[in-house]
């Protein structure tokens, strides 16, 4: 059974303190991987898909790479406004189908 | 999380009743998609529709669910005979399809009474 597991399940940082949220996944034929964030009330928000291990995708002070068993999202010099649930998900390679598999996320907190 | 929409952004309804959840995609998307979030949880995929298709509804509960897109307007989730279990965030996505990303709308809260 596809699995994505995330960790830690919270993280608080002080401003400017850089560090790493982890996506560990089990997948049979990975199509693509994909971070979102998502505020409160608000629907999950793209940030990157990484479809191949060994790519990178950067945007302002996030970097998410990609391994055959994780992924990484590097988050250097955070602002309080960075303050999200963080969440990965899979896409298999199967068909027709398109699903994508969630983890359950990482709340992170910047504190000024 | 503009461009998709969904309607309505709260939903009350009394055990019993039946509910109709709501979705316009992004300009140009042919493929939507549902998810359910419960509290403490992650988003659980439903169903992928494309117009007057269903592709996939592996995660659609067999009884009381169904969901539609039809050639014209917007795909409907729709719960017959809500139970207390079925209060959730529920939300759509759209997208291009394959590995194109999906793009969430801000999703239905429903509560049930």
């Amino acid at each position: 059974e596809d699995q994505v597991t995330q960790s830690p399940e919270a993280l608080r940082l002080q401003e400017g303190e850089s560090s790493s949220l982890n996506c560990s996944y089990t997948v049979s034929g990975l199509r693509g991987l994909f971070w979102y964030r998502q505020d409160p009330g608000k629907g999950p928000e793209f940030l990157f898909t990484l479809y191949s291990a060994g790519e990178e995708k950067e945007k302002e002070r996030l970097k998410a790479t990609l391994t055959k068993k994780e992924s990484f999202l590097h988050i250097t010099a955070p602002k309080p406004e960075d303050s999200a649930t963080y969440l990965c998900a899979v896409q298999k390679r199967q068909g027709g189908s398109e699903k994508l598999v969630f983890g359950k996320g990482t709340k992170l907190t910047v504190n000024p | 999380n503009a461009g998709v929409m969904q309607n309505p952004r709260h939903l009350v309804r009394r055990r019993g009743q039946e509910a109709r959840l709501r979705c316009s995609p992004m300009k140009g998307h042919s493929h939507v998609y549902w998810y359910r979030q419960l509290p403490e949880e992650g988003l659980k995929f439903m169903v992928y529709l494309q117009k007057e298709n269903i592709i996939d509804e592996s995660g659609m509960p067999k009884e009381r669910f169904s969901a539609e897109f039809p050639k014209e307007g917007p795909s409907i989730l729709r719960i017959q005979q809500v139970v207390r279990g079925d209060s959730a965030a529920y939300f759509c996505a759209s997208s291009q399809g394959g590995a194109q990303p999906q793009h969430f709308g801000d999703g239905t809260r429903l509560s049930i009474l």
